[in-house]
């Protein structure tokens, strides 16, 4: 069964900077690749997901994932932040069930 | 159109009883998917229904188990509570098999005392 690991457990940021969190997941073959987030006191929600074609990826709220095979990893991005953002992420890749990731804690600092 | 919605929302419960979670999904979904989200340790699987079978169990006991009605509405069972067992436990659906694109309830905090 797939495993994923994210990076990074807590990450916090000032407004305008630029965020990446990594993401990886164990084996090859054809995946479907998710990002999710939770905001505070609200549900899981989708957030970018990679089922096949162009490896870059655009989401909502401005966040953009690149698939990369060669390395088993699905990134996100987002090129400025802001306080909003503040929320958990979570990896998650589709192999018979969704396997998530621990996640990411993100803190956008005002 | 409503959401995933589960019940209820908190439950405290004590050591060896049982719980009972229920979740209903978004109307036209037919997968059921059951998470724990223990502090620290991510969204662990737990159960996966489809049109009412059992389609996909994740590294849980026994004493976990649920089952999917008709109405493609949900349960999730707990015996023999553990402490470790208190967590938020988590419902999506989604609209058939596999597709991975899951919507989630609010979530049942489940604590053990």
């Amino acid at each position: 069964a797939q495993s994923v690991s994210q990076h990074n457990h807590h990450v916090i940021l000032s407004e305008a900077a630029s965020l990446e969190l990594g993401c990886n997941y164990s084996y090859g073959g054809t995946v479907n690749l998710f990002w999710y987030v939770q905001y505070p006191g609200q549900h899981l929600q989708l957030l970018l997901k990679y089922f096949s074609g162009d490896p870059l990826v655009k989401g909502i709220k401005g966040f953009e994932a690149e698939f990369i095979k060669s390395k088993f990893s699905f990134n996100l991005r987002k090129p400025s932040v802001q306080w909003s953002d503040t929320a958990e992420y979570f990896c998650a890749v589709n192999d018979y069930k969704l396997s998530f990731g621990a996640g990411t804690t993100v803190t956008v600092r005002a | 159109e409503a959401g995933v919605t589960q019940s209820p929302t908190h439950l405290i419960k004590t050591r060896g009883q049982q719980a009972t979670l229920r979740c209903s999904p978004i109307s036209g979904h037919t997968s059921v998917y059951w998470y724990q989200q223990a502090l620290g340790l991510g969204l662990q699987f737990l159960l996966w229904y489809d049109e009412g079978e059992e389609r996909n169990r994740g590294n849980f006991p026994p004493r976990f188990s649920g089952r999917q009605f008709p109405n493609y509405s949900s349960e999730l069972n707990v015996n023999a509570l553990e402490l470790e067992d208190s967590a938020l436990y988590l419902c999506a659906s989604s609209l058939g098999q596999d597709t991975g694109e899951l919507f989630f309830g609010e979530g049942s905090r489940l604590t053990v005392l």
